[in-house]
């Protein structure tokens, strides 16, 4: 199993500004997983984040508005860039390997006013 | 592109009533995941089924995927507050195991 810190919990920004999130694994994985969930809605991947490459993006999302890193093996950071009150949602990572099963950080609630 | 619905999106039952949501995917899957989520919560993992016809229970809770693979159910018998909130299935994209694609989610609220 895996346990992943995920920061901030919530964010109220305000519009044209940028917010990074950050989410730590407490041990080595492959893959990360970036998700976006509108309130009452499922989940959306946005992007799979690999270490040592670049990030891969979803259909509709792109990298300038997505901005993601993952230096090491236990880190990444999603950017919500530009942010518009469209942009309010809660974004949550993941972890998983080979089809197991997949585990979350805690979820960032983010309001764009 | 890959699709996976889910029945109903909502329910509300007394508790002691039983539940079932039903998914149904476009595509066959090598596998099916459920997830709950508490509300205000994230995704907690419950059970993954790979076999045709599989059954798997857990306490109160039976999963089935289907003969085609491509639909599952997860039923509650006698169901309990604690059982409130989010429950999702997942299958991998179609040609990649570690991408999932979730469900559209159905909504349990049990009241005494």
């Amino acid at each position: 199993s895996a346990v992943i810190s995920q920061k901030p919990s919530r964010d109220i920004c305000q519009r044209g500004t940028s917010l990074t999130i950050q989410c730590q694994v407490d041990s080595q994985v492959t893959m990360m997983f970036w998700y976006r969930q509108q309130p009452g809605q499922s989940l959306t991947l946005i992007a799979t984040a690999n270490q040592g490459s670049e990030a891969t993006y979803e259909s509709g999302f792109v990298i300038d508005k997505f901005p993601i890193s993952r230096p090491n093996l236990t880190f990444s950071t999603l950017t919500v860039s530009n942010m518009s009150p469209e942009d309010s949602s809660i974004y949550l990572c993941s972890s998983g390997e080979g089809g197991t099963e997949a585990f979350f950080g805690q979820g960032t609630r983010l309001t764009v006013v | 592109g890959q699709q996976v619905m889910q029945i109903p999106q909502y329910q509300h039952v007394q508790e002691g009533e039983d539940f079932t949501t039903y998914c149904n995917s476009s595509t066959t899957l090598s596998n099916i995941q459920w997830y709950k989520q508490r509300p205000g919560g994230h995704p907690v993992f419950l059970i993954q089924l790979v076999k045709s016809g599989e059954v798997k229970k857990q306490k109160r809770l039976t999963f089935q995927f289907g003969e085609a693979k491509k639909n599952s159910s997860l039923h509650i018998t006698a169901t309990q507050t604690t059982d409130v909130g989010t429950y999702f299935c997942a299958g991998p994209y179609t040609g990649t195991a570690s991408k999932l694609t979730f469900g559209t989610g159905t909504r349990l609220q049990v009241t005494l």
